[in-house]
Order: structure tokens, then C-alpha cells, then sequence
């Protein structure tokens, strides 16, 4: 099985702030990349796809990129319905994994 | 709008069986494979089995084959999964999926997500 790797695990951000998480797989899985994001309470949503692909609907403060093994999400200007956890899962094979999540919260 | 609604999750002992089952409404539900997803307390989310369009293709994560089955009936518009001898760890969320290709990307991703049904195996 292909192995997602985020990093950090967790990070404290204040609103207005750029943030990066990263993502790696442990062997080349293409663009074959998405990010999600879960709120509290809440059930996963579709941020990015196809590495870099904006989900219709999602802010444009949301953007994607990499290839290969290295992938990166980054939230330009954190806004407080952002505090939540991501996560990045390949679609490259069977079976489809994810990463352990990255939990961003107030500084 | 694109819905899905799962039932079925409760409190079984282990080595008890508990069917799940996921309502979909607002797609073409029979031109869509669809997935269990779950997430066990503080957990990553991990993928469970995925059902082609025509159930004609099944694929099961390691933990769950040979336990868990899973069906279709694409005329009711429904997904359901037979958990057998459950185990703790089985204890999770369980997540109805839609798998989406990308027209453009040819990738494919999870969307929408169903609200989760929770199942608590013990001991």
C-alpha cells in the first residue's frame, strides 16, 4: 500500500495568516492527489483534486500543487471557518489512502 | 443536491454482525461506483470496499475482506454493507462515499461524503 505522510501533524495559525501543509507518498502517485477538510462535528469535504484542481464552490484562498511524491495545500489568509483538520489521500491505486490529518487551530 | 444518508450503526458485541446502509438521492446513483470510508476515534480516515456502477466490481481493504460484504441495488438507489465478526477496531464512523472522475484530470476523488454512521464494537 502507497503510505501518506502530512506534515506537521498539527499547527497554530492566527486569522490572516498563509499556511502550508505538506503532503508525501511514499512512491510517485502522479497528480493523483486530493485534499479535504473537516470541520468539528462535521463530515469530510472536497478542498483540492488532481493535485491543484479547485473544487467548485471552494474559496480561491485554497490552492494545491505538486507531482510525484511531494505535495503541498496552502491556505492563503486563514479565515476562522478554516481552523479545522486536512487531509490529503492518493487515488492512484487500490487501495486509496490518507494521511494522518493535519489539525490547524488558533495560536 | 447530491445526498447521501447512512443507518444502521449502533452498539454489537464482538464477533457480532450489523448491516449498514447509505441513501442516495439527487445523482444517476447507477453510473457512480460508491465507497465506505471510516474513521475509527482519532483516527485517519481509511478506506473500507468500493462498488462499481453495476456491482459487477468489489474491492475490499485488507482489515475487512472476508468479513465485510458489500451490495448495491441501483433500482432503490441504495448502498449497504454486511459487517461479520466485528471486531474492536471496526469501531469507527462509517462514511458513505460518492467516487468522482475528474471529466478534465481523469482523477478520481470522494464527493460528496455522507453525514457517517457510527458503529461501536465491545467487548
Amino acid at each position: 500500500d502507497i503510505q501518506m505522510t502530512q506534515s506537521p501533524s498539527s499547527l497554530s495559525a492566527s486569522v490572516g495568516d498563509r499556511v502550508t501543509i505538506a503532503c508525501r507518498a511514499s512512491q510517485s502517485i502522479s497528480t493523483y492527489l486530493n485534499w479535504y477538510v473537516q470541520r468539528p462535528g462535521m463530515t469530510p469535504k472536497l478542498l483540492i483534486y488532481a493535485a491543484s484542481s479547485l473544487e467548485s464552490g471552494v474559496p480561491s484562498r485554497f490552492s494545491g500543487s505538486g507531482s510525484g511524491t511531494d505535495f503541498t495545500l496552502t491556505i492563503s489568509g486563514l479565515q476562522p471557518e478554516d481552523f479545522a483538520t486536512y487531509y490529503c489521500q492518493h487515488s492512484y491505486t487500490i487501495p486509496p489512502t490518507f494521511g494522518q490529518g493535519t489539525k490547524v487551530d488558533v495560536k | 443536491e447530491v445526498q447521501l444518508v447512512e443507518s444502521g450503526g449502533g452498539l454489537v458485541k464482538a464477533g457480532g454482525s450489523l448491516r449498514l446502509s447509505c441513501a442516495a438521492s439527487g445523482f444517476t446513483f447507477s453510473s457512480y461506483t460508491m465507497s465506505w470510508v471510516r474513521q475509527a476515534p482519532g483516527k485517519r480516515l481509511e478506506w473500507v470496499s468500493s462498488i462499481s456502477s453495476r456491482g459487477n466490481y468489489i474491492y475490499y481493504a485488507a482489515s475487512v475482506k472476508g468479513r465485510f460484504t458489500v451490495s448495491r441495488d441501483n433500482a432503490e438507489n441504495s448502498l449497504h454493507v454486511e459487517m461479520t465478526r466485528l471486531r474492536l477496531e471496526d469501531t469507527a464512523v462509517y462514511y458513505c462515499v460518492r467516487r468522482v472522475v475528474g471529466v478534465e484530470t481523469g482523477s478520481d476523488y470522494f464527493d460528496p461524503w455522507g453525514q457517517g454512521t457510527l458503529v461501536t464494537v465491545s467487548s
